[in-house]
């Protein structure tokens, strides 16, 4: 059964606190992406990832990092320099890359403190 | 700024009636998607149009595409309670950048 998991639905962390969301995916897609929505916003980008051991900042990258040391995962760390990191963090990933369709996971709930 | 605007933010209406969602770039899109959220979910992949006034339907969606293929639209007709849901375009320009629009919350009363 194909798809993309997140991990864990909800999550919540003391203010000042690095936390680390992750991200699965065995579509066999090339391409990851992370996006943060907030109340009455669209999705926002946060990074994306169109190969292996590279990634590129999106729109709103500051406080945030990822690696992608494999195909398959796409991490996404929240530091304790984002301002404002309570919010829903959406990964996706896409046969190609930006402008293709995207599969999305479920979700993280991040709730900090 | 907002790339990509999407009007109206909110949209409630009785079951039966008409719907129309617009999003409006200020460059030139290479395509536009749509995708859907239901509450508590996540977006899911609706359509992509790529060509200048393409429409294209799917049962009670009709989808648009511009000339200028700065702006698009998405028309449900007749809707139904399982339309509920916030509706999200997202677009490509020209400059490789890709953003989605801030979407349009679909409330329908049976």
């Amino acid at each position: 059964d194909g798809g993309i998991t997140q991990s864990p639905k909800y999550l919540f962390r003391k203010e000042g606190q690095n936390v680390t969301l992750s991200c699965e995916q065995n579509l066999n897609h090339d391409a990851m992406y992370w996006y943060r929505q907030d109340p009455g916003q669209g999705l926002r980008l946060i990074y994306y990832s169109q190969i292996v051991n590279d990634f590129q900042k999106g729109d709103i990258a500051e406080g945030y990092s990822v690696s992608r040391e494999k195909k398959e995962s796409f991490p996404l760390t929240v530091t304790s320099a984002q301002k404002n990191p309570t919010a829903f963090y959406l990964c996706a990933s896409s046969r190609g890359g930006l402008g293709n369709e995207q599969f999305f996971g479920p979700g993280t709930r991040l709730t900090v403190l | 700024g907002q790339q990509v605007m999407q009007i109206p933010q909110y949209q409630h209406v009785q079951e039966g009636e008409d719907f129309t969602t617009y999003c409006n770039s200020s460059t030139t899109l290479s395509n536009i998607q749509w995708y859907k959220q239901r509450p508590g979910g996540h977006p899911v992949f609706l359509i992509q149009l790529v060509k200048s006034g393409e429409v294209k339907k799917q049962k009670r969606l009709t989808f648009q595409f511009g000339e200028a293929k700065k702006n698009s639209s998405l028309h449900i007709t007749a809707t139904q309670t399982t339309d509920v849901g916030t509706y999200f375009c997202a677009g490509r320009n020209n400059f490789n950048k890709f953003y989605f629009g801030s979407g349009t919350k679909l409330n329908v009363k049976p």
